[in-house]
C-alpha cells in the first residue's frame, strides 16, 4: 500500500540537541498523526492535527500541518535519553474511523 | 489518554495451533478497530479494518479465512490466526478509533511459532 515519504531515515545526535524529522505525501490529507514506537511496544500517539497550517505542541514537541496539507513537520527540543524510539508520520483524508497511511519511520539514537 | 489494551503480549506456540489475540478499547467506544502486522524494522501494515457489528475489510493480499476477524462489541475486536505455521511469526498490532477519537494502538502481540 501507499506509504508516507519521511525523513530522516535515521538520526543521530546527542543528549541536549534539537530534532527535526518531516514527512511528505503526494496527496492531500486532512488529518495528520505523529507516533512514537519504542522497541516491543505498539505506537503511542503524539500529537495529531486537524487543520492546515495548525501548529501545536505537547511539551518539548511541536508538529506542524502544512498548508498545502501534503505535509507536516516535528520538532523535539532538547532531545534526552527517552526520546530514542522510532517516529512514525500518519495521514488520514478524515478525522475518524478511515485507515492511516503511515510514513517509512524515523529512527532517533542518542549518542552518549 | 485513551488506553487500548491488547492480549497476550506474547505467544510461542507449534506449527498448526491457532491463535486468538484480543484487543479492547478500556475508556471508550471503539467503532472502528484496525489489526497491522509489523515485520523487524519496518512500518506498520495494514492487515484489515473491522467495525462493530459487521464483517471487516480486509487489505489486498490478506487471507480473511487466515486470519480471522470478530469485532462483537464496541469494546472488543479479536483477530485468530488459524492453523498457524512459522511464516505468520510477526508483531501483530491492533489500534482502535472512535467517536471524536484517533486511533489508539495496543502494545502489541509477538506471536512465535515453532
Amino acid at each position: 500500500g501507499q506509504q508516507l515519504n519521511q525523513s530522516p531515515q535515521s538520526m543521530f545526535i546527542q543528549e541536549g540537541e534539537d530534532v527535526s524529522m518531516n514527512c511528505t505525501s503526494s496527496s492531500i490529507f486532512n488529518t495528520w498523526l505523529w507516533y512514537k514506537q519504542d522497541p516491543g511496544e505498539g505506537p503511542v500517539l503524539l500529537i495529531a492535527l486537524y487543520k492546515a497550517g495548525e501548529l501545536t505542541s505537547n511539551g518539548r514537541l511541536t508538529a506542524q500541518f502544512g498548508i498545502t496539507r501534503k505535509d507536516s513537520f516535528l520538532n523535539i527540543s532538547a532531545s534526552i535519553p527517552s526520546d530514542v524510539g522510532i517516529y512514525f508520520c500518519a495521514g488520514q483524508t478524515n478525522f475518524g474511523n478511515e485507515k492511516l497511511t503511515f510514513g517509512t519511520g524515523t529512527r532517533l539514537t542518542i549518542i552518549p | 489518554g485513551a488506553v487500548v489494551s491488547q492480549h497476550p503480549s506474547r505467544v510461542i506456540c507449534k506449527s498448526g495451533t491457532s491463535v486468538k489475540i484480543e484487543c479492547r478499547s478500556l475508556d471508550f467506544q471503539a467503532t472502528t478497530m484496525f489489526w497491522y502486522r509489523q515485520f523487524p524494522k519496518q512500518s506498520l501494515m495494514l492487515m484489515a479494518t473491522s467495525n462493530e457489528g459487521s464483517k471487516a475489510t480486509y487489505e489486498q493480499g490478506v487471507e480473511k479465512d487466515k486470519f480471522l476477524i470478530n469485532h462483537a462489541s464496541l469494546t472488543l475486536s479479536t483477530l485468530t490466526v488459524t492453523s498457524a505455521h512459522p511464516e505468520d511469526s510477526s508483531f501483530y498490532i491492533c489500534s482502535a478509533s472512535g467517536h471524536n477519537q484517533p486511533q489508539h494502538f495496543g502494545d502489541g502481540t509477538r506471536l512465535s511459532i515453532l
